[in-house]
C-alpha cells in the first residue's frame, strides 16, 4: 500500500501569513506514460464533508481561491496558502490515487495563531 | 447540481448488519465510478470501496474485505453498502463520493468530488 504522510500534524498561523502543509507518499506516484500526479488535495471544516481543492497535485479545482496552491512532483508535494484567512481554518488532507487501495494522509490541523 | 444524499446509518450491536445507501443526482450516474470513505469519530479518512460505472468491478480496503459489499443500481442512481460481522472499530461517518472516471483500475481519475453530507454507523452493544 501506498503511506502517505502530512506534516506537520497541526499548524498556527498568523490571518495574512503564509500557511505551508507538506505531503509525502511512500511510492512515486508520477506515471511518466502522461506525467501526472496522482495526487489530490482536500478541505474538510468542523461537521461538513471534504471539499476537493486540488487535483493532479496543482489543477486548482473551481471555485477554489487562488491564495491556495498546489506543488510538487514524484513523492513530495505541499499545499501552500499563500495569505491565511480565517474561513481557511480547516483540516486539510493528501490522497494519493495513483492505485488501490486509495490512500489518504493522515491530515493537517489548520489555526489561526 | 450534483448531488449525492446518504441514508442507512444508525446504531446496531457487534456483529450485526446494516445497508447504506447514497442517492445520486445532477450527473449521469452510471458514467462515473463511486466510492465509501469513512471517518471515525475524531480521526481522519479512510478509503473503504469503490466500484466501476458499470457496477463490474469491485476493490476493498483489507479492513473490510469479506465483510463489506458494494453495489449500486444504476437505474436507480443509487450506490449501496451492505455491512455484515460489524465491529465497534466500524464506527464512523460513512460518505460516498464521486470518481471523474468510470474505471477503477490503477491510475485512473479516482479523486472524489462531490461527496455527500455522510451517515453515521455506529457499532456499540
Amino acid at each position: 500500500d501506498i503511506v502517505m504522510t502530512q506534516s506537520p500534524d497541526s499548524l498556527a498561523v498568523s490571518l495574512g501569513e503564509r500557511a505551508t502543509i507538506n505531503c509525502k507518499s511512500s511510492q512515486n506516484i508520477l506515471y511518466g506514460s502522461n506525467n501526472g500526479n496522482y495526487l489530490a488535495w482536500y478541505q474538510q471544516k468542523p461537521g461538513q464533508p471534504p471539499k476537493l481543492l486540488f487535483y493532479w497535485a496543482s489543477t486548482r479545482e473551481s471555485g477554489v481561491p487562488d491564495r491556495f496552491s498546489g506543488s510538487g512532483s514524484g513523492t513530495d508535494f505541499t499545499l501552500t496558502i499563500s495569505s491565511l484567512q480565517a474561513e481557511d481554518v480547516a483540516v486539510y488532507y493528501c490522497q494519493q490515487y495513483y492505485t488501490t487501495p486509495i490512500t489518504f494522509g493522515q491530515g493537517t490541523r489548520l489555526e489561526i495563531k | 447540481e450534483v448531488q449525492l444524499v446518504e441514508s442507512g446509518g444508525g446504531l446496531v450491536q457487534p456483529g450485526g448488519s446494516l445497508r447504506l445507501s447514497c442517492e445520486a443526482s445532477g450527473f449521469p450516474f452510471s458514467s462515473y465510478a463511486m466510492s465509501w470513505v469513512r471517518q471515525a469519530p475524531g480521526k481522519g479518512l479512510e478509503w473503504v470501496s469503490i466500484i466501476s460505472g458499470n457496477g463490474l468491478s469491485t476493490d476493498y480496503a483489507d479492513s473490510v474485505k469479506g465483510r463489506v459489499t458494494i453495489s449500486r443500481d444504476n437505474s436507480k442512481n443509487t450506490l449501496y453498502l451492505q455491512m455484515n460481522s460489524l465491529r465497534v472499530d466500524d464506527t464512523a461517518v460513512y460518505y460516498c463520493g464521486k470518481s471523474m472516471t468510470t474505471f477503477i483500475t490503477s491510475r485512473r481519475e479516482n479523486w472524489f468530488d462531490p461527496w455527500g453530507q455522510g451517515t453515521l454507523v455506529t457499532v456499540s452493544s
